[in-house]
């Protein structure tokens, strides 16, 4: 059984670092890509971040890029999400979730098949 | 960057009703379009991928077609568990978006 946990999220102050992560098991985490989304309060879903299955590429939202961190440790089957500079708009719950496609070469076509329950972040002094 | 659209917003219906809901893209995503579900409290769940394939578990009451920038989810006969929140998103190219989501409410 596919299952992917986030760590707990965490009351950060503005300006504030964070790093999430997620264990993955149930499937061979070194074969697919993998991603963050988010999704504010009572808001709809915002992709984040996404990297490949090696960890060669990464992607990041334009509203993140330059702050936020992705990277993965095939070794230990986990994902993280390096946050940094953090404003109250990145409150939201973050989850991650894994490319349905196996051994994709390609960031085009990601669609994600298994999700964590997601872990929330506010931003606020 | 490529926006998504989603109409209607919200819609109301009931049990049994076939309902359509249509995401339009501001440029050609080919058929990297895919639909989501999302009940309150809970992660999304993966519907239809390449705009038009059912992800495997899912009914086959549910349906997507479309290419380039128009595309539609078709849900007929629907379910007690089908009133949610559905989303579209496309992954053309390096940048992925959501669209605002439609609530499909009783």
């Amino acid at each position: 059984e596919v299952q992917l946990l986030e760590s707990e999220g965490a009351l950060v102050q503005p300006g504030g670092s964070l790093r999430l992560s997620c264990a993955a098991s149930g499937f061979r985490f070194s074969d697919y890509g993998m991603g963050w989304v988010r999704q504010a309060p009572g808001k709809g879903l915002e992709w984040v971040s996404d990297i490949s299955a090696t960890g060669s590429s990464t992607y990041y939202a334009d509203s993140v890029k330059g702050r936020f961190t992705i990277s993965r440790d095939n070794s230990k089957d986990t994902l993280y999400l390096q946050m940094t500079s953090l404003r109250a708009e990145d409150t939201a719950v973050y989850y991650c979730a894994k490319d349905r496609r196996y051994d994709a070469r390609v960031a085009a076509g990601t669609s994600w098949d298994y999700w964590g329950q997601g872990t929330l972040v506010s931003v606020s002094s | 960057d490529i926006q998504l659209t989603q109409s209607p917003s919200s819609l109301s219906a009931s049990v049994g009703d076939t309902v359509a809901i249509t995401c339009r893209a501001s440029q050609t995503v080919a058929s990297n379009l895919h639909w989501y579900q999302q009940t309150p409290g809970k992660p999304p769940k993966l519907l239809i991928y390449g705009a038009s394939t059912l992800q495997s578990g899912v009914p086959s009451r549910f349906s997507g077609s479309g290419s380039g920038t128009h595309f539609t989810l078709t849900v007929t006969s629907l379910q007690p568990e089908d009133f949610a929140t559905y989303y579209c998103q496309q992954s053309s190219g390096t940048v992925f978006s959501f669209g605002a989501g439609t609530k499909v409410e009783i």
